[in-house]
C-alpha cells in the first residue's frame, strides 16, 4: 500500500464547479499535512497547508481528520486557471524540516 | 521569497556518461535538502536527504553509488547521475528547508529534465 493515496484522476468540470479531492495517508506518526499543485512539466508549489481544525484561503478548504488519516481539498467556483495537477503531501517528521511524501496526485481540468 | 535554483533545467547525454545537477539556495542557508525524481503521470517519489556536511539519507531502493549526492555548503547540494542510462530518463526536483525560520514549507527548484539516449 503506498503510504499516501489519492483519487485517481482526471477530474474534468466545468467553470464554477465545486470540485474534492480526497487523500489517505498510512503512517499514524505523520505530523503535518499540506497541498501542492503542479502545472505540467513545471515544479510543485505550495498551495496550502493542513490543519486539523480545517482551514480555508478564498475558494479552497483543506480538511484533516486524524483518527481517519484523511484529508480533503475543496475547491468552489472553478476556475479555468485551476486547471493543474493536486499533491496530496504527508511531512512524516514534522514541521522542523523532514520529509515529505507526496500522493501520486489528482489531475484536474477545468473546462469553459 | 525564499528561491531555490537548479542548474541544468535541461539535459541531454549518452547512455553511460555522468550528469551533475546543482541544487542553490539563493537567498537563505539551508540546513536540508531533498532529491525527488519524477517519472512522467507518476508523482515526486523521495529519493535522498541531503544534509550539509555529512553523507546524504538515502530511501530503500535508490541505490547511492548511482545516485552521488554532496552537500558542501549550507546554499549547495549536488546530485551526479553516474554512468547514466535511458531508464534514468526522468525530472529530478530539489527542495529546501530554511536554516533559520523554519515553517516546515519545502521551497522547491524549477526542476533538471534528464534524457539518456
Amino acid at each position: 500500500r503506498k503510504e499516501v493515496e489519492q483519487d485517481p484522476g482526471p477530474f474534468n468540470v466545468p467553470e464554477g464547479a465545486t470540485v474534492a479531492f480526497n487523500c489517505t495517508y498510512s503512517n499514524s506518526a505523520s505530523q503535518s499535512f499540506f497541498w501542492y499543485r503542479q502545472d505540467c512539466r513545471k515544479e510543485p508549489k505550495l498551495l496550502m497547508s493542513v490543519y486539523s481544525s480545517g482551514n480555508e484561503d478564498g475558494r479552497f478548504t483543506a480538511q484533516l481528520n486524524r483518527a481517519s488519516q484523511y484529508i480533503s481539498l475543496l475547491i468552489r467556483d472553478s476556475k479555468l486557471s485551476d486547471s493543474a495537477t493536486y499533491l496530496c503531501v504527508v511531512n512524516r517528521e514534522g514541521n522542523q524540516g523532514g520529509k515529505l511524501i507526496f500522493g501520486q496526485g489528482t489531475e484536474l481540468s477545468v473546462k469553459p | 521569497g525564499a528561491v531555490v535554483s537548479q542548474h541544468p533545467s535541461r539535459v541531454i547525454c549518452k547512455s553511460g556518461t555522468s550528469v551533475k545537477i546543482e541544487c542553490r539556495s539563493l537567498d537563505f542557508q539551508a540546513t536540508t535538502m531533498f532529491w525527488y525524481r519524477q517519472f512522467p503521470k507518476q508523482s515526486l517519489m523521495l529519493m535522498a536527504t541531503s544534509n550539509e556536511g555529512s553523507k546524504a539519507t538515502y530511501e530503500q531502493g535508490v541505490e547511492k553509488d548511482k545516485f552521488l549526492i554532496n552537500h558542501a555548503s549550507l546554499t549547495l547540494s549536488t546530485l551526479t547521475v553516474t554512468s547514466a542510462h535511458p531508464e534514468d530518463s526522468s525530472f529530478y526536483i530539489c527542495s529546501a528547508t530554511r536554516l533559520a525560520g523554519n515553517t516546515g514549507e519545502l521551497f522547491f527548484g524549477e526542476g533538471s529534465r534528464l534524457t539518456v539516449l
